[in-house]
């Protein structure tokens, strides 16, 4: 069974563009969450999708949005660029979310300059 | 926001066992999660309590009181290849779907 993907892997962007990443969830997942990682806050929660519906967000502004497609991939956007949003940014799936094992895809590594 | 505190670092030396605490104060706890992360990899799933007790599984046990808030995760006959970040994760009911997480404990193992 393949794994949670996401792509790109790498990124490299400056202050002011957007930028959009892709995750593909294990096949017969319905939850897809999204998380920042950084060395100084962690792991912090974006937002959740289920069965193509947003049902969590968390505390980012509305610069960072998603969304999910029928057959389960989600993308994230972020616009409007800012250093501080230089993190690895990390997709993770399961059957039906948090009540679950959340599966981690690699992550996407996005720097902003 | 969730408090869920867990130590910045620890270490221990390969054969011996190691104990990551993690104390959490989160209304409409629901359950509790570990992770392991290595550097440079995604985190992996180690271990869900839900209920009160211990649950072992191979050489890592993870215990949970609810009324206490607080959480270890036993690591027994460490390896060299166990040196990671170990994060603690609390879900609440409201919330099913998002992980809250904490900063996450560096263990280190020595030869």
């Amino acid at each position: 069974k393949a794994g949670v993907t996401q792509t790109p892997r790498y990124l490299i962007k400056t202050r002011g563009q957007q930028v959009t990443l892709s995750c593909s969830p294990i096949s017969g997942h319905r939850s897809v969450s999204w998380y920042q990682q950084t060395p100084g806050q962690g792991l912090q929660f974006l937002f959740e999708y289920f069965s193509e519906t947003q049902r969590n967000k968390g505390n980012f502004p509305g610069r960072f949005s998603g969304r999910q497609f029928s057959n389960s991939r989600s993308e994230m956007n972020v616009s409007t660029l800012e250093l501080g949003d230089s993190a690895l940014y990390l997709c993770a799936s399961s059957l039906q979310g948090a009540i679950d094992e959340q599966f981690f895809g690699p992550g996407t590594r996005l720097t902003v300059l | 926001g969730q408090n869920i505190d867990q130590p910045t670092e620890m270490t221990a030396t390969e054969g011996a066992i190691v104990q990551i605490n993690c104390t959490y104060q989160t209304s409409g706890f629901n359950g509790l999660f570990w992770y392991q992360q290595h550097a440079g990899e995604a985190p992996t799933f180690l271990s869900y309590n839900v209920l009160d007790g211990l649950e072992e599984k191979g050489r890592f046990s993870s215990f949970l009181s609810r009324s206490k808030g607080y959480s270890y995760l036993l690591l027994k006959e460490l390896q060299m290849k166990d040196s990671a970040s170990y994060l603690c994760a609390v879900t609440r009911g409201s919330t099913l779907g998002r992980l809250y997480f904490g900063r996450g404990t560096q263990l280190t193992v020595w030869p």
